[in-house]
């Protein structure tokens, strides 16, 4: 099946700093999301972002699917960012119909 | 309404106890899906029903039985369960199956197993 890789595994910031967190896909793509998993386990959805780049406040993610990536970007981070960030994609061939997670970047955002 | 509701939140059973996880959206979503979560892990598909039919069983063990009563209600029922089987357990719901539709979350069931 589809390999999904996250880097870092972790990351700690200082409140205030920016972050790039990056996602690598072994195969193409045709559903792609990134969600923020909070201390409680809710997994909040940030984008659904296949190709191409989105923003919301201080989050923004762009796919080059072509090139088999994704980066989310979080900017002027806060400690309520604090939590694990997964990245998801369904294969575009293959076993479809499975949103397949990456193992997640555990960020820490210290006050 | 743009949320997916779990219900308990937390469960505590012993192995020789029946019950079940609820899971229900109003989003006119015709997907539904259970995943199963380890401390420290991704989320790992269980369960997909499309248009109220089970459509996909990840090799699950038999222990769990899932059930869809409707196009808003998704259920887990369980039966004679082990302790390495407490986990988060999460729903999800898609607008359909295929795959250029964004999945909305719950925010899980936290089961332990006794």
């Amino acid at each position: 099946g589809i390999q999904v890789e996250q880097s870092p595994p972790d990351l700690i910031l200082q409140e205030g700093a920016n972050s790039t967190l990056r996602c690598n896909f072994s195969d193409s793509v045709n559903n792609l999301q990134w969600f923020h998993q909070n201390p409680w386990g809710q997994l909040i959805n940030l984008f659904y972002i296949p190709s191409g780049t989105k923003q919301n406040g201080r989050l923004s993610a762009t796919t080059v699917a072509t090139e088999r990536y994704s980066l989310l970007y979080i900017s002027s981070s806060q400690t309520t960012d604090s939590g694990v960030y997964f990245c998801a994609v369904k294969n575009s061939g293959g076993s479809n119909y499975k949103l397949t997670f990456g193992k997640g970047t555990l960020l820490t955002v210290n006050p | 309404d743009t949320e997916v509701t779990q219900t308990p939140k937390h469960l505590v059973m012993g192995m020789t106890n029946k019950k079940s996880l609820k899971c229900e959206q109003h989003m006119g979503h015709r997907a539904m899906y259970w995943y199963k979560q380890k401390a420290k892990k991704p989320p790992e598909l269980m369960f997909v029903y499309s248009y109220e039919k089970l459509s996909i069983n990840e090799s699950v063990p038999s222990r769990f039985s899932p059930e869809c009563p409707n196009s808003s209600l998704l259920n887990l029922h369980l039966h004679a369960l082990q302790p390495e089987d407490s986990a988060l357990y999460l729903c999800a719901s898609s607008q359909q199956s295929g795959a250029n539709y964004g999945y909305t979350f719950g925010s899980g069931t936290r089961l332990t197993v006794v």
